[in-house]
């Protein structure tokens, strides 16, 4: 089976930009959860969607956005780009039944977003 | 408050050496999950054992192991006989219900410790 997949890999923009990045999860997984992480440091919750619902919320902006569509795949949409918003962005994706704290969440490769 | 710490940033030792990687977490719920991801420098981050709060039982997996201990809030993670290939960064996360929303959860990760091992 393919694992979860992300696009684009790399990404360059200038502050107050607007990016779409973009995730595909595992055939089968209903859940895709979006982490931010900053060089140096450990993967940040931003969002978890389940069934086209957004059901968790970390503490980001309003600038910060996702959705969820029909085929489970999910864009994270990030406005008015700041230098501070550049880091690795991971999806995971989960939940063949419902999400439940317990199962295990796996990872794409990440998109790298750098803001100049 | 729900925390993750993994106090060592960076370990360097030499291949076929065994190696610790430290974790401790915070968490008032009984119920939670405690879980080891590797990141290779690719950045894709890997799956390696997830362990439930009621399970202290410790585990093998070839030359990993992990030791989990409730009373001193520990969840560490050993490396027997060292590769060149072990050399990553190495995540304890903890996954606890989001009661504030019902069918929620997050991972919370800690800063993570970098394995380098030298030939």
């Amino acid at each position: 089976d393919a694992g979860v997949t992300q696009s684009p890999t790399h990404l360059i923009k200038t502050r107050g930009q607007q990016v779409t990045l973009r995730c595909s999860p595992i055939s089968g997984h209903k859940s895709v959860s979006w982490y931010q992480q900053v060089l140096g440091q450990g993967p940040q919750f931003i969002f978890q969607y389940y069934e086209k619902e957004e059901r968790g919320r970390g503490n980001f902006p309003d600038r910060f956005s996702a959705r969820q569509f029909p085929n489970y795949s999910s864009e994270l949409n990030v406005n008015a780009l700041l230098l501070g918003d550049s880091a690795l962005y991971l999806c995971a994706s989960s939940s063949r039944t419902g999400p439940h704290f317990q199962e295990t969440q796996y990872f794409g490769p990440g998109t790298r977003l750098l803001v100049l | 408050a729900q925390k993750v710490t993994q106090a060592q940033t960076e370990i360097s030792v030499v291949e076929k050496e065994d190696v610790t990687l430290d974790c401790v977490y915070e968490t008032r719920d009984t119920t939670y999950y405690l879980f080891w991801y590797k990141q290779p420098p690719s950045g894709e981050l890997v799956f390696l054992i997830r362990r439930n709060s009621f399970d202290e039982q410790n585990e093998i997996s070839g030359r990993y192991s992990w030791n989990f201990q409730k009373s001193t809030s520990s969840f560490n993670f050993t490396i027997t006989a060292s590769q060149v290939v072990d050399s990553a960064v190495y995540f304890c996360a903890l996954s606890v219900h989001n009661k504030t929303m019902d069918s929620s959860y997050k991972l919370i990760f800690g800063s993570g410790t970098r394995l380098l091992v030298r030939p």
